[in-house]
């Protein structure tokens, strides 16, 4: 069972850019969270979602950042007209029910440098 | 508003011996979780131990171990027999029982010194 996949990795967009970050939870799992690490920080929540709907979306910034997870493919954060302070990693997590009751796992996350 | 503090930018102990990560949180919940989480250079977060506030008994996994203070809102993690694979970033983390994000702390960089 492959762990949550990230990809990219690094991902180099330039100001006014858009940003497609994406995530594959493991096999199972219908609870996808996005996560955004700036330097020196901590993870900060973003969004939370579950096949096709939105669950929480408090931690997402109210322009250019949207996520979807459809009810076939990876989940997507997308991030529109990218500057330079959305330079971060992502992270996205998945977990088979509710993370209080189960176990979060983590992906590698995305590097996103905007220049 | 839930926040978690980790006072202790960075640390470092020797090979084989032991150290204790801090780790204070702020919430007015009474139900809640705890964690530690380890994030290695590979940038991977792995989680490392768990504790629900209402058990008293410290948890344990391996060489590793807490220390669980809910009135002073205190969770230190142990690290016994220190290896150089310990070597990374420890966030400490909180979630609410009816929440469904975690609250981390800025982080504390561990090094493991041959």
């Amino acid at each position: 069972n492959a762990g949550v996949m990230q990809n990219p990795r690094h991902l180099v967009r330039r100001r006014g850019q858009e940003a497609r970050l994406r995530c594959s939870p493991m096999k199972g799992h219908s609870h996808v969270y996005w996560y955004r690490q700036l330097p020196e920080e901590g993870l900060k929540f973003m969004v939370y979602l579950q096949k096709e709907n939105i669950i929480d979306e408090s931690g997402m910034p109210k322009e250019r950042f949207s996520a979807e997870f459809p009810k076939e493919g990876p989940s997507i954060l997308r991030i529109q007209q990218v500057v330079r302070g959305d330079s971060a990693a992502y992270f996205c997590a998945s977990s088979p029910g509710r993370v209080v009751n189960t176990e979060a796992f983590f992906g590698q996350g995305t590097r996103l440098t905007v220049v | 508003a839930q926040t978690v503090t980790q006072s202790q930018p960075e640390m470092s102990v020797q090979e084989a011996e032991t150290v204790t990560l801090s780790c204070t949180y702020d919430t007015s919940e009474n139900n809640y979780y705890l964690f530690w989480y380890k994030q290695p250079p590979s940038r991977q977060m792995i989680l490392v131990i768990r504790q629900e506030a209402y058990k008293q008994q410290n948890a344990t996994e391996n060489r590793f171990s807490v220390n669980f203070q809910k009135a002073a809102k205190s969770f230190s993690l142990k690290i016994s027999d220190s290896q150089l694979g310990d070597t990374a970033m420890y966030f400490c983390a909180f979630i609410r029982y009816t929440g469904n994000q975690f609250y981390f702390g800025t982080g504390t960089s561990l090094t493991v010194i041959p």
